[in-house]
């Protein structure tokens, strides 16, 4: 296993156009979650599954915001009419849980949006 | 609200010299993990913490939790240029799933 992947790196848009960046977790890892992350800042939770069920969102992802996770595997998170403020670095991990057992994300290299 | 705050925010010392950052809350954390970040990369997990009081050491990095499970600290001793990053302390508060990050100390040594 190579880790969280995250695809593509790098992304630059024009206002308004629609992007989906992709992620695919560890393979045992049965929760994922997405951040963003804006310049010298802490990441900000977006959103989380476990398994396949998107069980919170946070009230930064807008209605333009949405994620997927088909078959409990890969995610997806598309943003649709970007806005300049959506300019930021789109994180994923991934972790083992179960029951209130936590130990910590393993983070992808994260997609950096820029909105131009 | 940000519930993690982290000191110093910005931090350049010399190469060899020795240095402490803070992470603070008024709330108790179940855990609390502390990450390096580089730029343009994401966060790497370094240690986790999850006993009040607890001591951890990776090499010349020593962690601590606080009794309470409010507070955190790393100190680096005899730091390197390769120390350079943005740490991060994140965590659960108590009674919740939901993991916050700090507010990131950004770390510069200069060679």
């Amino acid at each position: 296993d190579t880790g969280v992947s995250q695809d593509p790196r790098h992304k630059i848009t024009k206002r308004g156009q629609n992007v989906t960046f992709r992620c695919d977790p560890i393979s045992e890892h049965n929760r994922l979650y997405w951040y963003r992350q804006t310049l010298g800042q802490g990441p900000e939770f977006l959103t989380y599954f476990q398994n396949e069920a998107q069980l919170e969102k946070s009230r930064l992802l807008s209605d333009r915001f949405s994620a997927e996770r088909p078959k409990g595997s890969f995610s997806t998170l598309e943003i649709q009419r970007t806005e300049q403020g959506d300019s930021a670095m789109y994180l994923c991990a991934s972790s083992l849980s179960s029951g209130t057992g936590f130990y910590g994300y393993t983070f992808g290299s994260g997609t950096r949006l820029t909105v131009v | 609200t940000q519930l993690l705050e982290q000191s110093p925010q910005f931090l350049s010392i010399q190469e060899g010299e020795n240095l402490t950052v803070y992470c603070n809350s008024s709330s108790v954390f179940s855990s609390l993990q502390w990450y390096r970040q580089e730029p343009g990369e994401g966060p790497v997990l370094l240690v986790t913490v999850v006993t009040g009081g607890e001591v951890k050491k990776l090499k010349r990095l020593t962690f601590q939790f606080g009794d309470a499970r409010k507070d955190s600290s790393l100190h680096i001793t005899a730091a390197q240029p390769g120390d350079t990053g943005l740490y991060l302390c994140a965590g659960p508060p108590s009674g919740t799933y939901k993991y916050i990050f700090g507010t990131g100390t950004r770390l510069k040594v200069l060679a």
